[in-house]
């Protein structure tokens, strides 16, 4: 099975809340976590990562948390627009020694905002 | 500066043929890896590129190929195609341990 699992698969809010999506994540050698953000009929897009040794990375009204005693990932989304509206992706790869990643992939997150 | 490019956008196919997707990384990019979406999933990771070499794989049939050409440019090749294997698929590029960047995808329709 996949080692990336998300805790909803949808999630609602009114615009200018602020958004936080889940991710739990199983495999303790994970070194590198990624948020990607997937449009309809697109590809994913690039929102934030952050690699193991740290807790926290903060974007543009975006932020990642990362809590390795519970495997948990997280993603928040500050005053969320009409325009953040996606299906959201988070994205582990484990460091087999060499550069470059092979990324697991949970099923995803889709996140509606209303006006 | 050009993203990741893949070509074609679109293609349906009958069971049983083949089929070449293509991918230019972008600019800088010596790594590029394919993964499979089918609708209402996540990416699954195929198979990745590197120095024109297959460096790792995941848990695919061997139906599926690939190929990487010294100007870094890539091609994913499926045989024998079954119903099963419509899906979008995806080009990501990469260099060293930098972010890696998706294209648009090629959506395979096999009927």
């Amino acid at each position: 099975g996949e080692s990336v699992g998300l805790h909803l698969p949808t999630l609602s809010v009114q615009e200018g809340d602020n958004s936080i999506i889940n991710c739990a994540y199983s495999n303790s050698a994970s070194d590198y976590f990624i948020w990607y953000k997937q449009e309809s009929g697109k590809g994913p897009q690039f929102i934030i990562d952050i690699r193991s040794n740290m807790d926290k990375r903060q974007g543009q009204r975006v932020t990642v948390l990362l809590n390795k005693t519970v495997k948990h990932l997280s993603l928040q989304i500050a005053a969320t627009q009409p325009g953040d509206s996606a299906v959201y992706f988070c994205a582990e790869n484990i460091n087999s020694g060499g550069s470059n990643y092979k990324l697991t992939f949970g099923k995803g997150t889709l996140l509606t905002v209303n006006p | 500066d050009a993203g990741v490019t893949q070509s074609p956008t679109h293609l349906i196919k009958t069971r049983g043929q083949q089929v070449t997707l293509r991918c230019s990384p972008k600019s800088g990019h010596d790594t590029v890896s394919w993964y499979q979406q089918a609708l209402g999933q996540g990416p699954q990771f195929i198979f990745q590129y590197y120095e024109e070499e297959e460096r790792q794989r995941g848990n695919f049939p061997d139906r599926f190929s690939g190929h990487q050409f010294p100007n870094y440019s890539s091609e994913l090749n499926v045989n024998a195609l079954l119903l099963g294997d419509s899906a979008l698929y995806l080009c990501a590029s990469s260099s060293g341990f930098g972010r890696a960047f998706f294209g648009q995808g090629t959506r395979l329709t096999v009927v």
